[in-house]
């Protein structure tokens, strides 16, 4: 199973770009890459998900190098309202495991 | 319609109670899920319906009951609990369960047992 490893926390100041990577060194050829986003006493939204290369909505950009071991979700100019917790999940094609299992995440700290 | 409700939003239940949390999607959605998660850790998975049918059950304890009624409805039944089963009850739907592409969250429930 494809394990993901983020940062537990970062901190960022207002109107900033904030760039969360996730490591998925075991990622599988059909394999997904999601991110999702969480607030406090709410259930997660998706945010974006990509299989290679760059892909951007209206909320963020999701990088994907060549070899897919790793991944960035890229938030441009960030608000107080992105404090939240962020989670990359990898899987879903053939093998929805890894899409149902949440690690830790990162804690996005966003200051006036 | 892109949601998933749930209710109720808050429960108080005692250890020798009986309670049922509801949820429901219109968005003809064939897999629904339920997750637990305690105070600053993921949502971890419960149980997974695909096609009204239990599809994975994470061993969780028997005091937890699922029940899919119909394609739109997922209840989750509560007998029993304990005190260290308060936590936030997240329901989730996704077009199918494989391909898993996209899950939509409800807004959850928080339980307390006393």
């Amino acid at each position: 199973l494809a394990k993901t490893t983020q940062p537990i926390s970062m901190d960022s100041y207002e109107g900033q770009e904030v760039n969360i990577t996730c490591s998925h060194n075991n990622i599988a050829t059909n394999d997904y890459i999601t991110w999702y986003q969480q607030f406090p006493s709410q259930g997660p939204r998706f945010i974006i998900q990509g299989y290679k290369t760059k892909v951007t909505n209206e909320v963020a950009s999701l990088f994907i190098p060549a070899d897919r071991k790793s991944s960035t979700l890229s938030l441009p100019r960030v608000s107080l309202s992105d404090t939240a917790v962020y989670y990359c999940l990898v899987g879903g094609a053939d093998n929805a495991g890894n899409m149902l299992t949440f690690g830790g995440g990162t804690r996005l700290m966003v200051k006036p | 319609d892109t949601e998933v409700t749930q209710t109720p939003k808050h429960l108080v239940m005692g250890m020798t109670n009986k309670k049922s949390l509801k949820c429901e999607q219109h968005m003809g959605h064939r897999a629904m899920y339920w997750y637990k998660q305690k105070a600053k850790k993921p949502p971890e998975l419960m149980f997974v319906y695909s096609y009204e049918k239990l599809s994975i059950n994470e061993s969780v304890p028997s005091r937890f009951s699922p029940e899919c009624p119909n394609s739109s409805l997922l209840n989750l039944h509560l007998h029993a609990l304990q005190p260290e089963d308060s936590a936030l009850y997240l329901c989730a739907s996704s077009q199918d369960f494989l391909p898993l592409y996209e899950q939509y969250f409800g807004p959850g429930t928080r339980l307390t047992v006393t």
